[in-house]
């Protein structure tokens, strides 16, 4: 496909569980981005990945979080131990060069939205 | 204070009106992007801008880096413009920061 794809696109879980979340960002990206929105709330950022490196995970909630990139490409967010403050809309999207460096926009996938009982 | 200000919160226009939304900020940025989140929540970027003026069809983005202000501009707006627009910032140490958006509501 084209664009930036998220999968799965709805996730429902029981408080304690872990989930991954996965982005396939648009080919030959090199910067991806994860975002979450709470219901009320606004955009939050939570990590961004230039390659395979994170140069900025200082969004990221608390140390249930966790996110990796592999190959340059797709990317998994991983929350263990899930509360329900953690529901939210989960928003990954890409960028060719990203960062500081240049002038890019950003194409957002369609989001996961996280549900967690 | 929140280090990304929009106003107005709320703005409701009339058909072909030209509309402006405004973003301050209070700290040194790198970017700031341009976001709009239609009602069933999908999210596009509009602009992502580091100086001067972008356009793109009837929208415009400005950015003062001296005053620390960005305006959105909507030109002709049409119902179809409806959505949330969100400023957000990336500072010099690649930390973002976004602005709790301007709900924009323009009526036939």
């Amino acid at each position: 496909g084209a664009g930036v794809s998220q999968s799965p696109s709805n996730k429902v879980t029981e408080k304690g569980k872990d989930v991954e979340l996965r982005c396939d960002p648009i080919s030959g990206h090199t910067a991806l981005y994860w975002y979450r929105q709470s219901l009320g709330q606004g955009l939050e950022f939570l990590i961004y990945f230039q390659g395979n490196s994170a140069p900025d995970k200082s969004g990221l909630p608390s140390d249930r979080f966790s996110a990796e990139r592999t190959g340059g490409s797709v990317s998994t967010l991983t929350i263990q131990r899930t509360q329900q403050e953690d529901s939210a809309v989960y928003l990954c999207a890409s960028s060719p060069r990203g960062g500081i460096i240049g002038e890019n926009i950003q194409y957002f996938g369609a989001g996961t939205r996280l549900s967690v009982l | 204070k929140n280090e990304v200000e929009q106003s107005p919160q709320n703005l409701t226009a009339q058909e072909g009106e030209f509309i402006t939304i405004n973003c301050s900020y209070s700290v040194g940025i790198s970017a700031l992007h341009w976001l709009q989140q239609h009602p069933g929540g999908g999210i596009v970027s509009l602009f992502m801008l580091s100086s001067g003026k972008k356009k793109h069809g009837r929208l415009i983005a400005t950015i003062n880096i001296q005053e620390k202000h960005s305006s959105l501009h909507i030109t002709a707006s049409h119902p179809r413009d409806s959505a949330v627009y969100i400023c957000a910032v990336l500072n010099t140490g690649n930390q973002f920061y976004f602005g709790t958006g301007t709900s924009l509501t323009v009526i036939p």
